[in-house]
């Protein structure tokens, strides 16, 4: 089983500040299928990222994703008000798909 | 629009049973495979199974492997998740989830439903 490790595990930042999230992965990800997905209180996951830097549907350009192999970033170019939430990473090329524990981005 | 309705949730005893449905909307049901992904309260994500599309074939965490089956209706564009042998660890928000391809792999999840509760406990 692949095992995802997100950091920081809390990121505080102000809006308008840049910020950048790490995955890792304790091998390689097949193919680099490796998705990020914004969960906000009381919400579903929302899909923002596939194959390490693909942007989903309607997801604004400001978020974006890179990486290869076992590192993986997600950035957000400039925090908006709605962008605080919690942020998982998850590697499906693998069997079983794992999440990393999350990154939680709040308000500083 | 895509939408995905989970119903079936609801507090239950160690050991007894539960089948969790999920009705799915605005895309051809029967084109793509599905997964169930639940969230223990406060806790991460965790990949329970899929349905892939092609050939029927089925896929299963280890945490619920003989106990939880998985299975759907296209003509009813409706994903079930039948749950046996409940644990206290499988106390969680079930989730629903579609995969933009007929296989499981190589297949991340783009659309999600709201969930539904199962608890069990004494």
């Amino acid at each position: 089983e692949i095992v995802l490790t997100q950091s920081p595990g809390t990121l505080s930042l102000s809006p308008g500040e840049r910020a950048t999230l790490s995955c890792r992965a304790s091998q390689s990800v097949s193919s680099n299928y490796l998705a990020w997905y914004q969960q906000k209180p009381g919400q579903a996951p929302r899909l923002l990222i596939y194959s390490a830097s693909s942007r989903a549907t309607g997801i604004p350009d400001r978020f974006s994703g890179s990486g290869s192999g076992t590192d993986f970033t997600l950035t957000i170019s400039r925090l908006e008000p709605e962008d605080f939430a919690v942020y998982y990473c998850q590697q499906y090329g693998n069997s079983p798909r794992t999440f990393g524990q999350g990154t939680k981005v709040e308000i500083k | 629009e895509v939408q995905l309705l989970e119903s079936g949730g609801g507090l239950v005893q160690p050991g007894g049973s539960l089948r969790l449905s999920c009705a799915a909307s605005g895309f051809i049901f029967g084109t793509y495979a599905m997964s169930w992904v639940r969230q223990a309260p406060g806790k991460g994500l965790e990949w329970v199974s899929t349905f892939s599309g092609s050939g029927g074939s089925t896929y299963y965490a280890d945490s619920v492997k003989g106990r939880f089956t998985i299975s759907r209706d296209n003509s009813e564009n409706t994903l079930y998740l039948q749950m046996n042998n409940l644990r206290v660890e499988d106390t969680a928000i079930y989730y629903c989830a579609k995969i933009p391809q007929w296989d499981f792999w190589g297949g991340y999840e783009d659309y999600w439903g709201q969930g539904t509760l199962v608890t069990v406990s004494s």
